[in-house]
């Protein structure tokens, strides 16, 4: 695709609930990041890929928190026994320093909602 | 952990009013970006810089990157409507590494 995709772009839960969300980086690239965006707040930074391999993963806030990409390219963030404090934007970016460009493209987010 | 600190937290400007923004951090970065964030959408880059000293202009956006690698202001030339959003400071210690987000600075343009 022309950018990067997130899906689902909204998501309502119930407090415990599970939630998984997907990233759809730009074809190519090898780089791929989570970031977390608090209500009126920046972007702050959960965990970075480069390729399949999670090269760090210090910013997941706790170990509810689980990221995978397993073949690459796709990415799943998944968030277990969901709580309100996770309400926010959720937003992927990807770079592809190798091919070149090292600018972070972002996708528009999902919103989660714990209720 | 690294924070930067940006201001100022809003602006209430008329059109076609210059737009002066900057961030500092307390610690160094070798690259500094100034994103653009509209409403349900992810940041956009405006600007990167990755010299120290180094002044870069994208349209009627002019950035610097200050010499003590610790700040970097944003101005923006001759405002429009469609310049109204929230901009973000953001520094990287390497290239392809996580990127440190400021606060935002919120830019209304009255009518």
């Amino acid at each position: 695709g022309a950018g990067v995709s997130q899906s689902p772009r909204y998501k309502v839960a119930k407090r415990g609930q599970d939630v998984a969300l997907r990233c759809d980086p730009i074809s190519g690239h090898v780089s791929l990041f989570w970031y977390q965006q608090a209500l009126g707040q920046g972007p702050e930074f959960l965990t970075y890929f480069q390729n399949e391999a999670q090269l760090d993963k210090s910013g997941l806030p706790s170990d509810r928190f689980f990221a995978e990409r397993p073949e690459g390219s796709v990415s799943t963030l998944k968030i277990q026994r969901t709580q309100q404090e996770d309400s926010a934007v959720y937003l992927c970016a990807s770079s592809g320093l190798v091919s070149g460009t090292d600018t972070q493209y972002f996708g528009p987010g999902t919103r989660l909602t714990v209720l | 952990g690294q924070q930067l600190n940006q201001s100022p937290q809003s602006m209430f400007i008329q059109e076609g009013e210059d737009v002066s923004m900057n961030c500092t951090s307390s610690s160094i970065f070798n690259t500094w970006l100034w994103y653009k964030q509209d409403p349900g959408e992810g940041p956009v880059l405006l600007i990167a810089l990755y010299k120290a000293g180094e002044l870069t202009s994208n349209g009627r956006l002019t950035a610097q990157f200050g010499i003590t690698r610790k700040d970097s202001f944003l101005n923006i030339s001759a405002s429009i409507p469609s310049d109204v959003g929230i901009y973000f400071c953001a520094g990287q210690l390497d290239r392809d590494d996580k990127i440190i987000f400021g606060k935002g600075t919120r830019l209304h343009i009255l009518p």
